[in-house]
């Protein structure tokens, strides 16, 4: 069975800190990673991986995937408050149009 | 253009009732996806549509979840004889396509239905 696991499930910082978040999976026939932000309602798409060792950038935000190792973190230097979120990892597998989910870690920024 | 829509956004029925959610995907994309996210967890696969067709609906529950999708653009949610355990957070997404295993299959969300069942 497919499956992701993120941690920390919850993690409070303060204000201009850096933060990694971790995705670890086991899935059959992997095609890509996703993550995304989910703040009140809708999941927000950050980033998809899908070659091992590229980094993905968004300002400050950014990701790698290690597809040896099956796992991907997501980065977020200089925080700030409006990233406290519940970010979401996912992997699509080939064959299935279907994302897997992990259960979130809950980031919350203080001032 | 605009978003994945869904209305309504908060549901509140009793026990054993019928209840419909609906679901306006971003124009263009032919692909749809229903999900069922309980507080506290990441989202759960329930059914994926490709046009008008259910391609894989191997994650819904039971026969009392039905979805249909009879134009290839809105889908349909309809959840039969509801209990206390099908509260959630009912989020639908769609992608431009399904298979392509590019860019073109990210799926985006909309803002979700919550149903409460009392």
């Amino acid at each position: 069975e497919d499956k992701v696991v993120q941690s920390p499930l919850s993690l409070v910082v303060h204000e201009g800190d850096t933060v990694t978040l971790n995705c670890s999976y086991e899935v059959t026939n992997f095609r890509s990673l996703l993550w995304y932000k989910q703040e009140k309602k809708a999941p927000t798409f950050l980033f998809m991986l899908t070659s091992s060792g590229i980094e993905k950038k968004s300002g400050r935000l950014s990701s790698i995937l290690d597809k040896k190792e099956l796992f991907s973190i997501l980065n977020i230097t200089a925080t700030q408050t409006g990233d406290s979120a519940v970010y979401l990892c996912a992997v699509s597998p080939w064959g299935a149009q279907k994302l897997v989910f992990g259960q979130g870690t809950r980031l919350t920024i203080n001032p | 253009g605009a978003g994945v829509s869904q209305t309504p956004s908060n549901k509140v029925t009793e026990k054993g009732k019928y209840v419909e959610l609906r679901c306006d995907p971003i124009s263009g994309h032919t692909a749809l996806y229903w999900y069922r996210q309980s507080l506290g967890q990441g989202p759960e696969f329930l059914i994926y549509f490709q046009g008008t067709g259910a391609a894989d609906d191997s994650g819904l529950p039971n026969d009392r979840f039905f979805a249909v999708r009879p134009e290839g653009s809105v889908s349909t949610l309809k959840i039969q004889r509801t209990e206390r355990g099908d509260s959630a957070m009912y989020l639908c997404a769609s992608s431009l396509t399904g298979t392509s295993g590019s860019d073109r299959d990210t799926q985006y969300f909309g803002p979700g239905t919550r149903l409460t069942v009392l």
